[in-house]
């Protein structure tokens, strides 16, 4: 089955600068990459997506760039702020519509943003 | 707009007692299903998915059962609690386009 590893596990910045997340995946044929953001007790929330034909998709000031090759794929905060501040998970997924899409996910990234 | 219910929001159980959690998903028709849990401070585990009506399948082998009685309605559940089932458990939904939203979780503490 698929494999997802995120690095780094923590990840501490100064207001201002960037902060850049990695996940690596082992299924070739994973072809769907999400990126969840989770504050303290709440629920997982998606804050961006791209698809394998697809190498760079940007929102404001997040980015996730995929390296299909490699097998990689990274987020990138610019300007980061105190409320950025909370645990990113990143996931892949094979689309398989009606067999079930499921979402494998990385370990997380506590991403702590510096006043 | 779709929406996506969980409940209760918070339990407190003794070890042995049963379990029953509830899913409930708006404004949507045959949703793919998924029930996570997550441990404090710890990433998330597939434990349900379902794609249909009474279509359950079990990602890791345990104590615990999910079904589903009608399209929007998912239940997980559990005959005899262990201590090990403490965690967050989120209930999420998808349109087969790989997209899962996630509801507002159920927070279980065994004791």
């Amino acid at each position: 089955g698929e494999n997802v590893e995120q690095h780094p596990s923590t990840l501490s910045v100064q207001e201002g600068d960037s902060a850049v997340i990695k996940c690596t995946y082992s299924d070739s044929a994973s072809n769907y990459f999400p990126w969840y953001k989770q504050e303290l007790g709440k629920r997982p929330q998606l804050i961006i997506d791209i698809r394998s034909n697809v190498g760079e998709k940007k929102d404001q000031r997040i980015a996730v760039t995929l390296n299909k090759t490699a097998k990689h794929f990274s987020l990138h905060i610019t300007e980061t702020q105190p409320e950025d501040s909370a645990v990113y998970f990143c996931a892949a997924s094979m689309a398989r519509g009606s067999s079930g899409d499921k979402l494998t996910f990385g370990t997380g990234t506590r991403l702590a943003v510096r006043p | 707009s779709q929406t996506i219910h969980q409940w209760p929001a918070t339990l407190v159980q003794p070890v042995g007692s049963p379990l029953s959690l509830e899913c409930t998903v708006e404004g949507t028709s045959n949703p793919n299903l998924y029930w996570y849990r997550q441990a404090a401070g710890r990433g998330l585990q597939l434990l349900f998915y379902s794609v249909g009506i009474g279509q359950i399948s079990s990602e890791v082998p345990q104590n615990l059962s999910a079904s589903r009685p009608q399209d929007r309605q998912f239940i997980l559940s559990s005959k005899k609690l262990l201590l090990s089932d403490s965690g967050f458990y989120l209930c999420a939904w998808s349109l087969r386009t790989d997209t899962q939203y996630f509801g507002p979780g159920t927070r279980l503490t065994v004791l």
